[in-house]
């Protein structure tokens, strides 16, 4: 079965990092891309990140571009958020998401990491 | 990277058909054959409904189904039951990112 679980999140202050974690498993994780998914409360969907199965391709959002850093350990079956200089409109649900192959389509889901950012 | 443009509800009675459109540019969704849709229901994850403008993942019933015209994808869902009132999203790649769109309730009447 394939299992995403999101970690890291919380209340930062604006301007201040935080660092999101994604455990994959169920599924051979080097195979596949990944993406991030971020869903401001009440809000809906924004495509944040996206990253191939070799780390060779990395893609931002512009609402993003610069200040978030996406990664991936294929050794430890994880996918990573660098979120540096945070604003309050970054505050959202973010989800990691399994990318199908040759689909640029996010198919399996986690249930996300809550980031508040306020001061 | 505007997002694409979703009515914002629709609704239907039991067994009924519902369309929801999704209307891009040829950036997005007029220039790649890579449109997905997902279902959110309340304080749940997206799940997975359609990919590549018209195919269904394992376990998606057939009532849910994927066409695109030009820069606009739609989704239509038949046989409308009460388990289908939430959420949809869909999504497009657009050459170097993806992008979603504005979501539509579907409210079942």
């Amino acid at each position: 079965e394939v299992q995403l679980v999101e970690s890291g999140g919380g209340f930062v202050q604006p301007g201040r990092s935080l660092r999101l974690s994604c455990a994959a498993s169920g599924f051979t994780f080097n195979n596949y891309a990944m993406h991030w998914v971020r869903q401001a409360p009440g809000k809906g969907l924004e495509w944040v990140s996206g990253i191939t199965w070799d780390s060779g391709s990395k893609d931002y959002a512009d609402s993003v571009k610069g200040r978030f850093t996406i990664s991936r350990d294929n050794a430890k079956n994880s996918l990573y958020l660098q979120m540096n200089s945070l604003r309050p409109e970054d505050t959202a649900l973010y989800y990691c998401a399994r990318d199908r192959p040759n689909t640029y389509a996010p198919d399996y889901w986690g249930q996300g990491s809550l980031v508040t950012v306020s001061s | 990277q505007s997002a694409l443009t979703q009515p914002r509800s629709v609704s239907g009675s039991p067994g009924q058909s519902v369309t929801i459109s999704c209307t891009g540019t040829s950036s997005d969704v007029g220039g790649y054959n890579y449109v997905s849709w997902y279902q959110q229901h309340p304080g749940k994850a997206p799940k997975f409904m359609i990919y590549d403008v018209n195919k269904r993942p394992s376990g998606v019933p057939d009532r849910f189904s994927g066409s695109k015209s030009g820069n606009t994808a739609s989704l239509t869902i038949s046989g409308l039951q009460a388990d289908d009132e939430a959420d949809y999203y869909c999504c497009s790649y657009a050459g170097s990112y993806n992008v979603f769109g504005t979501g539509t309730k579907v409210t079942v009447l």
